[in-house]
């Protein structure tokens, strides 16, 4: 099965807005409302921000917000903060086959 | 909030057997509407999705990976284990255990565990 595909980079300065997209295919992101976003600073382990295309878990910042068109899903962090620098991860449920997950290839959030 | 920890050795020759275990330490691993599951990371790289199960032993596996791959439950030490064959430098990541929900994608993780295969 094929990755997700994510850009490699993006920047921004403190208080600006990003958007991270996130394509699949027919099989997953075009019909599963089962897309999850996550944020992984470096050398740590990856933490769920959002889940079901546009569901934030507790104690994840109100400025972090997911959203779907077509077999493309997006993340945006809004109102940047220097703690939001890390890699994003975008995965989804696939049922091409047999039921599996698909990871994105993963975007480097750069604050400037 | 659900915790988990991985646990095994940090070094495996190649053509061996990896082995690992995962330690829920908060919450019980025999719950309907959960799956635990098997996720890795090359160094520098991304994250490659290996495997899941529930409790009563229903797995899902990366179709990659099948052929070498075992994800395995035991409910009376609240405990999942992975176990990947004939392994090579490929195979060498860090390896991360995880709660999920019925689409199998991750919510709670652990900490991760890093795996390197070398004589």
């Amino acid at each position: 099965q094929s990755a997700l595909t994510q850009p490699p980079s993006v920047s921004g300065s403190p208080g600006q807005s990003v958007t991270i997209s996130c394509t699949g295919g027919s099989s997953d992101i075009g019909t599963y409302q089962r897309v999850s976003w996550y944020q992984q600073p470096s050398g740590t382990a990856p933490r769920l921000v959002i889940y079901e295309v546009t569901n934030r878990p507790s104690g994840v910042p109100h400025r972090f917000s997911g959203s779907k068109s077509g077999n493309t899903a997006s993340l945006t962090i809004s109102g940047l903060q220097p703690e939001d620098e890390g890699d994003y991860y975008c995965s989804s449920y696939s049922s091409g086959g047999t039921s599996h997950v698909l990871f994105g290839g993963g975007t480097k959030l750069t604050v400037l | 909030q659900v915790q988990l920890q991985e646990s095994g050795p940090g070094l495996v020759k190649p053509s061996e057997t990896l082995s690992l275990t995962c330690t829920v330490s908060v919450g019980s691993i025999n719950v309907g509407g959960f799956y635990w599951g098997w996720i890795r990371q090359p160094p520098g790289g991304g994250l490659e999705w290996i495997g899941n199960i529930d409790y009563s032993g229903n797995t899902y596996y990366n179709p990659s990976l099948e052929s070498r791959v075992t994800i395995s439950v035991d409910t009376s030490k609240n405990q999942f284990s992975l176990k990947v064959n004939s392994v090579t430098a490929a195979d060498t990541a860090t390896y991360y255990c995880a709660r999920t929900g019925w689409e199998l994608l991750p919510d709670f993780w652990g900490q991760g565990t890093l795996v390197t295969v070398s004589s």
